[in-house]
């Protein structure tokens, strides 16, 4: 079955150091977004990407945030500087149209 | 604002017995609808969804969610309950078609007694 596939499973980072998260979506989906969960609270939407471009982005994600299909297959997700609030677990998901599927996350630790 | 709410932050039933998982969002016409599951260190699996049509859907593992639109209400039930059941679980409300963005409740654990 396919399946998004997510890396790293784990990174630590000092704080103001720069993260890229990789995922890998569903070969035929159209659209991308990235998730995230800090510990005990809501999974929050962070942003979603079609033909390209972001098609909507939450107030989370400012200009520390960036994202990137730099090859067709992969889909980046790049924190410039990190900061602790940043520490979370952020998925991926990719769908062809309305249903979405998810990633197993990736564990983001901001030291 | 749109929102989504799980009442329950925390369940526990017995091995076999029957369960209900609340859920109620906000929003001024029919949302898509979506059951997740998150078992510990692992992603988000979808257990089942609603857009329109039949208001009593069936999902994998032996899930099902009726729609109440009175209510705006997607509670989730199981008839018997598995140990591997236990997880969180998240109800999740797509307002747009266009983003596909989801806004998630907040969760509910589901222990499970032997």
């Amino acid at each position: 079955e396919p399946e998004v596939t997510q890396t790293p499973s784990h990174q630590v980072t000092q704080m103001g150091q720069e993260v890229i998260l990789r995922c890998v979506p569903i070969s035929n989906h159209l659209y991308f977004y990235w998730y995230r969960q800090i510990l005990g609270q809501k999974v929050e939407f962070l942003v979603s990407f079609y033909n390209n471009e972001i098609s909507e982005k939450s107030e989370i994600f400012d200009d520390q945030f960036s994202v990137e299909r730099p090859d067709g297959s992969n889909f980046t997700l790049k924190i410039r500087s990190t900061k602790l609030e940043d520490s979370a677990m952020y998925f991926c998901a990719s769908s062809e149209k309305t249903v979405m599927f998810f990633g197993e996350g990736s564990r983001l630790t901001v030291l | 604002a749109q929102s989504v709410t799980q009442p329950d932050i925390h369940i526990t039933v017995s091995e076999g017995a029957s369960l209900e998982l609340r859920c109620n969002y906000s929003y001024g016409a029919t949302p898509y609808l979506f059951w997740y599951v998150q078992s510990p260190g692992q992603g988000l699996q979808l257990l089942l969804k609603y857009f329109s049509g039949d208001t009593l859907v069936q999902g994998i593992k032996g899930f099902e969610a009726e729609f109440k639109r009175s209510q705006s209400s997607f509670n989730l039930r199981k008839p018997s309950v598995h140990w591997s059941d236990a997880a969180e679980y998240f109800c999740a409300v797509g307002f747009s078609s266009n983003t596909g963005k989801l806004i998630f409740g907040q969760g509910t654990t589901l222990q499970v007694k032997p």
